[in-house]
């Protein structure tokens, strides 16, 4: 079944322990991203990469990294998460850039991140 | 921020009604996208549009798009309780492959 998987699906941690938020894509897509979904502030996306070892800064960068080693995989990782990184995270992949743009995405389940 | 808007925020039908969304952006655009999000789930994709198109359909779904007005409409015909979820209009920047998402809209369809 063609899908995006995120682990863990929830976590509740302390500031400053890091942790890694898992995504993963079994369709062979080249472009996946990360987004934060806050209350009244819709998805605002975090990063973003179009191939292996490509990765770009989204709206909200600050606080976060990723890596691209493997066209399947595209952790986040909070280096040192904070309270105000609280959030409902979403990995999404999507085939090759249609021309002109980015398709359709493929959003996985989401992963529920508190800090406290 | 690109980020668009989604108007209304928030909107409650009868069930056979039809419910009219709408989006306003930013900037200039490669192609705009709906999707659709059931309480605290994944997205799931419903329609693109591309810059260069003013209309498509699908299944009970219509959307517009006026480049000039930088704003979109999504319609969905004879509502069904199932519709309840939050809608949300994403665009792509002419310029790169950043993706932004609009506030959403959240659709209660009553039985």
């Amino acid at each position: 079944e063609a899908q995006v998987t995120q682990n863990p699906r929830y976590l509740i941690t302390v500031t400053g322990k890091k942790l890694t938020v898992t995504c993963s894509q079994n369709m062979n897509h080249e472009y996946m991203s990360w987004y934060r979904q806050d209350p009244g502030l819709g998805l605002r996306q975090i990063y973003y990469s179009m191939n292996v070892e490509v990765t770009d800064k989204g709206d909200v960068p600050e606080g976060y990294k990723v890596s691209r080693k493997e066209k399947r995989n595209f952790p986040l990782i909070l280096e040192s998460p904070s309270p105000n990184q609280t959030s409902l995270y979403f990995c999404a992949s999507s085939p090759s850039s249609i021309p002109g743009g980015v398709g359709e995405l493929f959003f996985g389940e989401g992963s529920r991140l508190t800090v406290l | 921020s690109q980020q668009g808007e989604e108007d209304p925020q928030a909107l409650s039908i009868q069930e056979g009604e039809n419910a009219t969304m709408n989006c306003s952006y930013k900037t200039s655009i490669n192609n705009l996208q709906w999707y659709r999000q059931n309480s605290g789930r994944g997205l799931v994709h419903l329609i693109l549009i591309r810059s260069n198109e003013r209309e498509k359909h699908s299944g009970r779904l219509r959307v517009t798009l006026d480049t000039s007005k930088k704003s979109s409409s999504l319609l969905i015909t004879a509502s069904r309780a199932a519709d309840t979820a939050s809608y949300f209009c994403a665009t792509d920047a002419w310029y790169g492959n950043q993706f932004y998402f609009g506030t959403g809209t959240s659709l209660t369809v009553i039985p």
